[in-house]
Formats: structure tokens, C-alpha cells, sequence
């Protein structure tokens, strides 16, 4: 099946920080999405990118749909305690919604005081 | 808050045993999907239910099986479980079947 390449796995960052993690696929996606999940808790919808190029913001953080439509990257900038968590990309491939969403297997955000 | 519901949020079979899982989906929506989580690891897709119906499958065996009812709510049925079926299952409701899925906060199931 589709896989999506995550990176970095973990980031160990001080507060106010800026970070910048990505995901790459070797097959294109339409639509890209963006989440954050804490520890048992669902997955919360952070960004959503369905064309290719597309650059979105959602108050700190902005994240793009690469050109290829291959890759998607997340930055979120000046970080604070409550950024904690694990970042998921998820994206549906160009053959449509019955493959449903794949993941990639996160990025771990550490923030030190 | 997303609007999607779960239930139970944990519980704990022994292996063989069957368990059905609920979801109730955001209003407005009509798609329903279901996702594995294992420890550590990205959701990974199970299902998807349109209009009543599964439009879409992942690669997990015919003892995962569900149900969409009229109300769009939805179920999640596991036969003869097995120890690796322990994760997390989480509910994600959409407006349609590529949409932005919103999930629930998901039901823990511990097999022993």
C-alpha cells in the first residue's frame, strides 16, 4: 500500500522555537492533511491542503502542498508548551477516497523549558 | 470538540472473544471511516462507510466488519480477536469520502 515518509521522527526543541517538520510519498497525493494528537486522544485536524502549491495558515502554524504533489511540510513558529505532541501527516492518494487516509508515523514534539 | 462520539472508551477482552465498538458521527456528515492505532504508530485504515454501504476497505481480514445506519452513526465489529488487535480504534466522520475527517477520541481495547 501507500506509505508516507515522515520527518524528523522526534524534536527536542527550547520554547519559542521555530519548527519545520515534512512528509514525502514516492506516489502523489490530492489532498494532504495535517494533525495533532495527545496522549489518549483522538487526532485533532490542524491543516487541511487540497491543490498542489497551496500554502495555508492556521495562526502559528502554515503548512504547503509540495508541487510535485508529493510532499507536504508543517512549520509552526515561536513554539509554546502547549505545541507538546505527536504531528501527523495523512494524506488521500490520486486514486480517491475508498483507500481511505494514509498516515505517516508522526513527529514527536518535545519542547524543553 | 469534534462532534464525533465513541464508545466504550476502554475495555478488556480475552483473546476469541468478539467486541463491538460505536461511533456517533458529526452532524452533517455521511461518511464514516474506522482507523487502527497501534502503539506508537500512525492510524491505520480499516474501513469506510457511505450511504449505508462499504466503499472502501484496508487491508484487515473479513473478521473486521461494520455497519453505517441511517443516522449515519456507525459500528465496529471484531471477530475471534486475537492479541495483536489490542490499539487503539478510532471513528472519523467526513462530509464526503475525501473530505477533512474529524475524528472521535477513540476506544482502547486491551485483548489478554
Amino acid at each position: 500500500g501507500q506509505q508516507l515518509n515522515q520527518s524528523p521522527q522526534s524534536m527536542f526543541i527550547q520554547e519559542g522555537e521555530d519548527v519545520s517538520m515534512n512528509c514525502t510519498s514516492s506516489s502523489i497525493f490530492n489532498t494532504w492533511l495535517w494533525y495533532k494528537q495527545d496522549p489518549g486522544e483522538g487526532p485533532v485536524l490542524l491543516i487541511a491542503l487540497y491543490k498542489a502549491g497551496e500554502l495555508t495558515s492556521n495562526g502559528r502554524l502554515t503548512a504547503q502542498f509540495g508541487i510535485t504533489r508529493k510532499d507536504s511540510f508543517l512549520n509552526i513558529s515561536a513554539s509554546i508548551p502547549s505545541d507538546v505532541g505527536i504531528y501527523f501527516c495523512a494524506g488521500f492518494p490520486s486514486g480517491g477516497g475508498a483507500d481511505g487516509l494514509t498516515f505517516g508515523k508522526g513527529t514527536h514534539l518535545i519542547i524543553q523549558p | 470538540e469534534t462532534g464525533v462520539t465513541q464508545s466504550p472508551t476502554h475495555l478488556i477482552k480475552t483473546r476469541g472473544q468478539q467486541v463491538t465498538l460505536r461511533c456517533s458521527s458529526q452532524s452533517g456528515h455521511n461518511t464514516v471511516s474506522w482507523y487502527q492505532q497501534a502503539l506508537g504508530q500512525g492510524p491505520q485504515f480499516i474501513f469506510q462507510y457511505y450511504r449505508e454501504e462499504e466503499n472502501g476497505r484496508g487491508n484487515f481480514p473479513p473478521r473486521f466488519s461494520g455497519l453505517q445506519f441511517p443516522n449515519y452513526s456507525s459500528e465496529l465489529n471484531v471477530n475471534a480477536l486475537e492479541l495483536d488487535d489490542s490499539a487503539l480504534y478510532l471513528c472519523a466522520s467526513s462530509f464526503f469520502t475525501t473530505g477533512e475527517l474529524f475524528f472521535g477520541e477513540g476506544s482502547r481495547l486491551t485483548v489478554l
